[in-house]
């Protein structure tokens, strides 16, 4: 199985900093990298397909960049409602696999 | 709108089969791929399997032995069936939709279904 490594694992934030998560790939993943994000109690919600390509709906804050093994969700200011875990998955290969997860939290 | 609803038992006992519903509204099931992932404190998010109305099907190799997802396309459901559970499958089982632009890429989730395994 491909391994998917978030880092970190938690970080804390003040309205309105630029936040970046990394996901690094254990192969190559052909640029087949989602993001979602997971809010308390819910079920995730996908916000960013195919490293770059914005979910509908998604406020224009969050972007993707990457390619080969190395990927980052960058929000460019972030909000209290991004109070949340972010999940990178690959679905280049099967089975499909997530990361551990990043814990957004608001100072 | 597409909405998806889990059903099924919230306990099982060890060795027993886990039996899943997902009711798909909004849209047929016979437009999308549709999976089940569940998520556990100690393995995060897991994808169990998929399944399209043709018959194509998929799953983890890590579960394939022991997973059954079937379609009723006449309810617009599908449900999964994990066998010989341990303590180790209790977690939130979600069923998902897939994205069209992706089989594995999903873009629809339901609320979760908390399942324990217990005696």
């Amino acid at each position: 199985d491909i391994q998917m490594t978030q880092s970190p694992s938690s970080l804390s934030a003040a309205v309105g900093d630029r936040v970046t998560i990394t996901c690094q790939a254990s192969q190559d993943i052909n640029n087949h990298l989602n993001w979602y994000q997971q809010k308390p109690g819910k079920a995730p919600n996908l916000l960013i397909y195919d490293v770059s390509s914005l979910e509908p709906g998604v406020p224009s804050r969050f972007s993707g960049r990457g390619s080969g093994t190395h990927f980052s969700l960058i929000i460019r200011s972030v909000q209290p409602e991004d109070v949340a875990t972010y999940y990178c998955q690959q679905d280049d290969d099967l089975p499909n696999t997530f990361g551990q997860g990043t814990k957004v939290e608001i100072k | 709108q597409v909405q998806l609803l889990e059903s099924g038992p919230g306990l099982v006992k060890p060795s027993e089969t886990l039996s899943l519903t997902c009711t798909v509204s909004g849209d047929s099931i016979t437009n999308y791929y549709w999976s089940w992932i569940r998520q556990s404190p100690g393995k995060g998010l897991e994808w169990i399997g998929y399944i399209y109305h043709l018959g194509n099907t998929n799953s983890n190799p890590s579960l394939k032995s022991r997973v059954t997802i079937s379609i009723d396309t006449s309810k617009n459901q599908f449900a999964l069936r994990l066998t010989s559970v341990t303590a180790a499958d209790s977690a939130v089982y979600y069923c998902a939709k897939s994205a069209y632009h992706g089989k594995e890429t999903f873009d629809v989730w339901g609320q979760g279904t908390l399942v324990n395994v217990s005696s």
